[in-house]
């Protein structure tokens, strides 16, 4: 079964650093996302991207952060200047249509860590 | 976007059929009613949806009533891998929006 796969699985980085974070998304799919879970809390939307724009993005998505689709496989987040607060698990998904009627597929997340 | 409400935590035994009820009052036309499972340290990861009546697939069923202010999801004879986090979703945009999900612990 085609599966979302992300690297890495951990990521350590010191406040203020850059990091991206990489996802392959299942490659028939035409919808993109980012999650991203702090510990013991809930999953929180980040951003979809369709057609090579941002569809929707929440409030926590800000300046620091942004996604690229550099080629036809990868999907990545990347976050300009990390913040103690950005330590979370960060949840790439896809799906073949709009999430209300299609399944979004989650990847297995990269834990980051800031210190 | 609809907001869902759903119990905190259920406690089963292993065997046994487990029914999450949620409740989202203000559904939309367009909504659909999604569920899925979360294990420690892992993604999501989708059980079922629908619109309206009942639908089934091999690992769950949802039983929606007419008025689709709610939901349950129905897990037959279940056992101790089923140990999870539950989550019911409703909309019909491209975010999911997670609420804080029931957290069932299957004991053997």
């Amino acid at each position: 079964e085609p599966e979302v796969t992300q690297t890495p699985s951990h990521q350590v980085t010191q406040m203020g650093q850059e990091v991206i974070l990489r996802c392959v998304p299942i490659s028939n799919h035409l919808y993109f996302y980012w999650y991203r879970q702090i510990l013991g809390q809930k999953v929180e939307f980040l951003v979809s991207f369709y057609n090579n724009e941002i569809s929707e993005k929440s409030e926590i998505f800000d300046d620091q952060f942004s996604v690229e689709r550099p080629d036809g496989s990868n999907f990545t987040l990347k976050i300009r200047s990390t913040k103690l607060e950005d330590s979370a698990m960060y949840f790439c998904a896809s799906s073949p249509g709009l999430a209300g009627t299609d399944t979004q597929y989650f990847g297995p997340g990269t834990r980051l860590t800031v210190l | 976007l609809a907001k869902t409400t759903q119990p905190i935590s259920m406690d089963s035994y292993e065997g046994q059929e487990v029914n999450i009820t949620c409740s989202h009052n203000n559904i939309a036309t367009n909504d659909y009613i999604t569920w899925y499972q979360q294990f420690p340290s892992q993604g999501p990861r989708f059980i079922i949806q629908g619109y309206k009546t009942k639908v089934t697939n091999e690992v769950a069923s949802l039983f929606i009533p007419a008025d689709r202010k709610s939901s349950t999801l129905s897990l037959p004879r279940v056992s101790l891998s089923d140990t999870a986090v539950y989550y019911c979703l409703v909309g019909y945009t491209d975010k999911l929006i997670f609420g804080t999900g029931t957290r069932l612990q299957v004991f053997p």
